[in-house]
């Protein structure tokens, strides 16, 4: 069964700084996406960065960038330049092909001070 | 509106008492799935449907009954809720035309309470 590990229960970062979010996850799957997914307080659940596992350039959506070591089979976010509204629950999550849902990490707690 | 909707948003409810929480979407993803979400363990997978009339479970079905007759409803059921169904469940689609990637869209979440 897949598994995804987010070893990093809390974290902290100086708004405009830049940090790095922890994911590893395990399946014998060759196929499969992985995500990192934003829960603000408010409990809704926002697409953060998607990487399709066949490419090996990482993804970058702005601030965000990942770090995809497939043999390693690690996935780690980077927030550049944080931002107050960065502060939120962060989920690592991984998909195979086809779709039977995602197995989400525990999460981050990351909080963005002034 | 266009995206994807749940009902009630929040239910309190008794022990042995059955109850149904609703989702409806709007794309026509082909996918839908139901998560719960408790303290420790990030969001964990209940049911998944790959189209209408096509359901499968995920990781922790015990006590959930799903149908989907309709591509844009899937409803979730708790036919006799206990206590430890006490969570904030979300519903999610994804994966169509539009949506080829497979990214899922989740709704706003429903708090459960079961006393």
């Amino acid at each position: 069964a897949q598994t995804v590990t987010q070893s990093q229960p809390e974290m902290s970062v100086q708004e405009a700084e830049t940090v790095t979010l922890s994911c590893t996850y395990d399946t014998s799957e060759n196929n499969y996406y992985l995500f990192w997914y934003k829960q603000p307080p408010s409990r809704q659940m926002i697409l953060v960065i998607r990487q399709e596992a066949y490419k090996q350039q990482n993804a970058t959506e702005n601030r965000f960038s990942v770090n995809f070591q497939k043999a390693a089979k690690s996935f780690s976010l980077k927030i550049s330049d944080s931002q107050l509204g960065d502060t939120a629950m962060y989920f690592c999550a991984f998909m195979n092909l086809p779709p039977r849902g995602m197995r989400f990490g525990a999460g981050t707690r990351l909080t963005v001070k002034p | 509106d266009a995206g994807i909707t749940q009902s009630p948003r929040y239910k309190i409810t008794e022990t042995g008492r059955q109850v149904t929480l609703m989702c409806h979407q709007t794309w026509s993803h082909s996918y839908m799935f139901w998560y719960r979400q408790d303290l420790g363990h990030g969001l964990r997978l209940i049911y998944y449907s790959a189209a209408a009339d096509i359901t499968d479970k995920g990781e922790v079905p015990d006590g959930y009954v799903v149908s989907r007759s309709k591509t844009e409803n899937f409803p979730l059921t708790l036919e006799s809720a206990t206590r430890s169904q006490t969570s904030v469940y979300f519903c999610a689609s994804g994966v169509g035309k539009l949506n080829p990637s497979g990214t899922q869209y989740f709704g706003p979440g429903t708090r459960l309470t079961v006393l």
